[in-house]
């Protein structure tokens, strides 16, 4: 089974802060990817990655930064949270020959 | 318009009944098919793929229509367990997945 793990399910975070969320899968895939989850929005992706060291922008990078130093790890860092932030963050990983992507358990930001 | 849109819901039906999820999208070249389910407060879990043929997973069926660019999702029998948003979503030929927002179903005793 893939299991991809998020280092955090809840978190609680001031404005102005540096935020570091990370996500590891276990089962060598290339591509990792990192969404954000709103009511009414959907999903929308953050970046991606499809190989050790390799960024991506997706749909909102803005205000957002990631790193991917080794293959079974991703982080996405925010650089001085804002409020606007708050949201479900959820990393997922996949194959480049699988074309479908696994989803950790997603976290949950709250930027006060 | 929007790359993938489906119904948002909530479909409300009784155990037992059959329910239809439609979904439409806008990138003729798309290359594959899926639907994810998920439950409130979870992640997104792949249900199963669509292939042009149709595929069966005992009470779910999933129909794509290449030429209408329509992908349907038959459930049958519902159960209380089933109740989720379902999410239609695409490969347009990338690394990357398009998502639709979802449908809601809830199941009703």
């Amino acid at each position: 089974d893939v299991k991809v793990t998020q280092s955090s399910r809840y978190l609680v975070k001031r404005t102005g802060e540096k935020v570091f969320l990370e996500c590891v899968q276990d089962m060598d895939h290339e591509n990792m990817f990192w969404y954000r989850q709103d009511p009414g929005l959907g999903l929308r992706l953050i970046y991606f990655s499809y190989d050790v060291k390799m960024k991506e922008k997706g749909d909102i990078p803005e205000g957002y930064s990631v790193s991917r130093e080794k293959k079974e790890r991703f982080s996405l860092i925010l650089e001085s949270a804002s409020t606007n932030q708050t949201s479900m963050y959820l990393c997922a990983s996949g194959s480049r020959a699988e074309e479908t992507q696994y989803f950790g358990p997603g976290t949950r930001l709250l930027v006060l | 318009r929007k790359e993938v849109e489906q119904d948002p819901g909530p479909f409300n039906v009784p155990e037992g009944a059959t329910v239809a999820f439609n979904c439409t999208y806008s990138n003729s070249a798309s290359q594959s098919f899926f639907w994810y389910r998920q439950d409130c407060r979870k992640e997104p879990k792949l249900l199963m793929s669509v292939y042009s043929s149709g595929n069966e997973d005992g009470r779910f069926t999933a129909q794509l229509n290449r030429a209408s660019q329509y992908i349907s999702l038959l459930i049958r029998d519902s159960k209380l367990s089933d109740s989720a948003t379902y999410l239609c979503v695409v490969n347009p030929g990338s690394y990357q997945l398009t998502f639709g927002k979802g449908t809601k179903l809830s199941v009703i005793p």
